[in-house]
């Protein structure tokens, strides 16, 4: 089974201000995706960004990047020029490549976003 | 695009009633959807895997007589609360991952939650 650790319960940033949230993760697999996922207060649960394994550039989606590291098995997400809409509890998640397509949730990182 | 409702939103029922939850994918076909719970300020926990035309699959500490789930067709996945207790009150969630045609197949796009207060 895989593990993902997200050990930030709680951030808080300055809106403008760039905060990253750190995940970790266990696994023997080599193919692989990870995803961010965002729930801000109403629960929706969106999609923030995705990366598969074998791909060495680091995922980009506007002010959301990550840092991808696959021998240290981390995964952090850089949100840039924080906004008040950014305020949102943040998951990280992994995929093995297989069919089963299950995904395999951190504990989450609420982050605030003060103005 | 990828656009996934639920309904309803919410719900109250009283304990010892069943209550059905439906899951659709308005723009797309998903063969596979999942079922999760999660309660406040905590993670989404799998409960099940739903497959189009075949029995769902169960995470290990589910209770499949208890939670019912039915993929009946591309676009739609219900799961019944059998019996509901105090117990099963939480917040339920479902996703659907985009069959084959789709460009992107490995993402699961999340529908809006519903939740469930059990009396």
């Amino acid at each position: 089974a895989q593990t993902v650790t997200q050990s930030q319960p709680e951030m808080s940033v300055q809106e403008a201000e760039t905060v990253t949230l750190s995940c970790t993760y266990d696994t023997s697999e080599n193919n692989y995706y990870l995803f961010w996922y965002k729930q801000p207060p109403s629960r929706q649960m969106i999609l923030v960004i995705r990366q598969e394994a074998y791909k060495q550039q680091n995922a980009t989606e506007n002010r959301f990047s990550v840092n991808f590291q696959k021998a240290a098995k981390s995964f952090s997400l850089k949100i840039s020029d924080s906004q008040l809409g950014d305020t949102a509890m943040y998951f990280c998640a992994f995929m093995k490549h297989s069919n089963d397509y299950k995904l395999s949730f951190g504990a989450g990182t609420t982050v605030t976003v003060r103005a | 695009g990828a656009v996934v409702s639920q309904h309803p939103s919410r719900v109250i029922c009283k304990s010892g009633t069943s209550v059905k939850i439906e899951c659709r994918s308005l723009d797309f076909q998903a063969t596979t959807m999942f079922w999760y719970r999660q309660f406040p300020k905590q993670s989404l926990m799998l409960m099940a895997t739903s497959n189009e035309g075949s029995k769902a699959t169960y995470e290990q500490g589910v209770e499949k007589d208890k939670f019912l789930i039915n993929h009946a067709s591309l676009t739609l996945s219900t799961l019944t609360v059998t019996s509901a207790h105090p117990e099963d009150s939480s917040f339920y969630i479902c996703s659907a991952r985009p069959d084959e045609m789709m460009t992107v197949t490995d993402t699961q796009y999340f529908g809006p939650g519903t939740r469930l207060t059990v009396l």
